[in-house]
């Protein structure tokens, strides 16, 4: 199986900050990564999909880029409400998600 | 937009076969693949399965021998058998519509979760 690691496991940040998240594939996925973000309680909520196509009603400060092993999620100008657990999945199969990134502020 | 809703038993025993089902609503589900992730307390996210409604299906390779997706478009629902369970069973199970574009597989409408405890 394909495993993805995510770093930094978890990260503290400030109101306005730039943050960026990594993910790396064992092996290539070309450009079959998908990025959620998940608040407490809640369901996740596709972010990202093909690595850099931004999910329709998802705000513009969240990026996402790589291809390849190389993966990241950027957020200009971190919000409040970003506060959360990002985890990155790949479709190249089977399918699998990275082990998360808890955000924090 | 797309609704899912999970439901079925809270509890399981163990070796016994745990069984969800998802209604879907303001939508149809006569198009987009329908799948099922799982994610045990405070631990990531695991995917399980989908199936097309057209009858392709794709399992994890770690529950493949274990799991059933099926869906029942009469009545907009999909549903999820595991067999055979465990207490490493035991997690928060989502349902979710997928879709591929660009060539990758996601998850873009999901469930609000249903907590399935697998104990004696």
């Amino acid at each position: 199986d394909i495993q993805m690691t995510q770093s930094p496991s978890s990260l503290s940040a400030s109101v306005g900050d730039r943050v960026t998240i990594t993910c790396r594939a064992s092996q290539s996925i070309s450009n079959y990564l998908n990025w959620y973000q998940q608040t407490p309680g809640k369901a996740p909520n596709l972010l990202i999909y093909a690595a850099s196509t931004l999910q329709s009603g998802v705000p513009s400060r969240f990026s996402g880029g790589g291809s390849g092993t190389d993966f990241t999620l950027t957020i200009n100008s971190l919000h409040p409400e970003d506060v959360a657990t990002y985890y990155c999945q790949q479709s190249y199969s089977p399918y699998t998600f990275g082990q998360g990134t808890k955000l924090e502020i | 937009q797309v609704q899912l809703q999970e439901s079925g038993p809270g509890l399981v025993k163990p070796s016994e076969t745990l069984s969800l089902t998802c209604t879907v609503s303001r939508g149809s589900i006569n198009s987009h693949y329908w799948g099922w992730v799982r994610q045990p307390a405070g631990k990531g996210l695991e995917w399980i399965g989908y199936m097309h409604y057209g009858g392709n299906t794709n399992y994890s390779p770690s529950l493949k021998s274990r799991q059933t997706i099926s869906i029942d478009t009469s009545r907009t629902q999909f549903y999820l058998s595991l067999s055979s369970v465990t207490a490493a069973d035991t997690a928060v199970y989502y349902c979710a519509r997928g879709d591929y574009r660009s060539g990758s597989f996601f998850l873009d409408y999901w469930g609000q979760g249903t907590l399935v405890t697998v104990a004696s």
